[in-house]
């Protein structure tokens, strides 16, 4: 079945710093993904759709300039979570779909754990 | 605006039990429907995925129907296990290739 990565699992930070999120769609090619964070105790909230060679679509609330997302080739998609701060601290999971099957399923990475400091 | 509810918002039962976890959509204009399995501080397990088309879908103990007219999914766990205890979410897609809504889940605790 269709894989999706993310790397890393689990990041501990200070704030002021910036971390990078990767995703990965292992073994099938990707031209949408979509980022999501879930705050504890509350449901996934999408954040960004991130699109292959073109810009990202934000979604309202969500700031542009401090979660960049870039979607450099058709199985990775990079979110940079800038100048970090504790209220950034959430649980990130990408999306992706495999662009060359009729599912348009959405298969779900692991997630990434990101605590500010 | 698509909203998402699920009721209820948690549930305890004990073992052996029969259980319907339902989900609510404002929107029935939707593509398809899927149940996902959380487990704490983990990620997503799909479930059931129910085309626009379709009324049903079963895997193993786990059936899901949708009634898009009305605007409703429900998930039925038979002979529930202490390891289905998980937070249990639905989430609704409008057309393909657009983005999913979640529910705000159902915490489900079986109780050996």
């Amino acid at each position: 079945g269709a894989v999706v990565s993310q790397h890393p699992s689990w990041v501990i930070c200070k704030s002021g710093t910036s971390v990078k999120i990767e995703c990965r769609s292992l073994d099938f090619q990707a031209t949408t993904m979509f980022w999501y964070r879930q705050f504890p105790k509350q449901s996934l909230m999408l954040m960004a759709t991130s699109n292959e060679g073109s810009k990202a679509t934000y979604e309202q609330g969500v700031e542009k300039d401090k979660f960049l997302i870039n979607h450099a080739s058709l199985t990775l998609s990079t979110l940079t979570v800038t100048s970090a701060h504790p209220e950034d601290s959430s649980f990130y999971i990408c999306s992706a779909r495999d662009r060359d099957t009729f599912s348009y399923e959405q298969y779900f990475g692991p997630g990434t754990r990101l605590t500010v400091t | 605006k698509q909203e998402v509810t699920q009721i209820p918002a948690a549930l305890s039962v004990p073992e052996g039990e029969n259980l319907v976890l339902n989900c609510s959509f404002t929107d029935s204009a939707i593509y398809n429907l899927q149940w996902f399995r959380q487990d704490p501080g983990k990620g997503l397990t799909s479930l059931l995925l129910i085309q626009s088309s379709q009324r049903e879908q079963t895997s193993g103990r786990l059936n899901a129907s949708l009634d898009k007219s009305s605007g409703r999914s429900t998930l039925y766990i038979a002979a529930s296990q202490p390891g289905d205890s998980a937070t249990y979410l639905c989430a609704v897609e409008k057309t393909s290739y657009d983005k999913v809504i979640f529910g705000p889940g159902t915490s489900l605790s079986v109780i050996p």
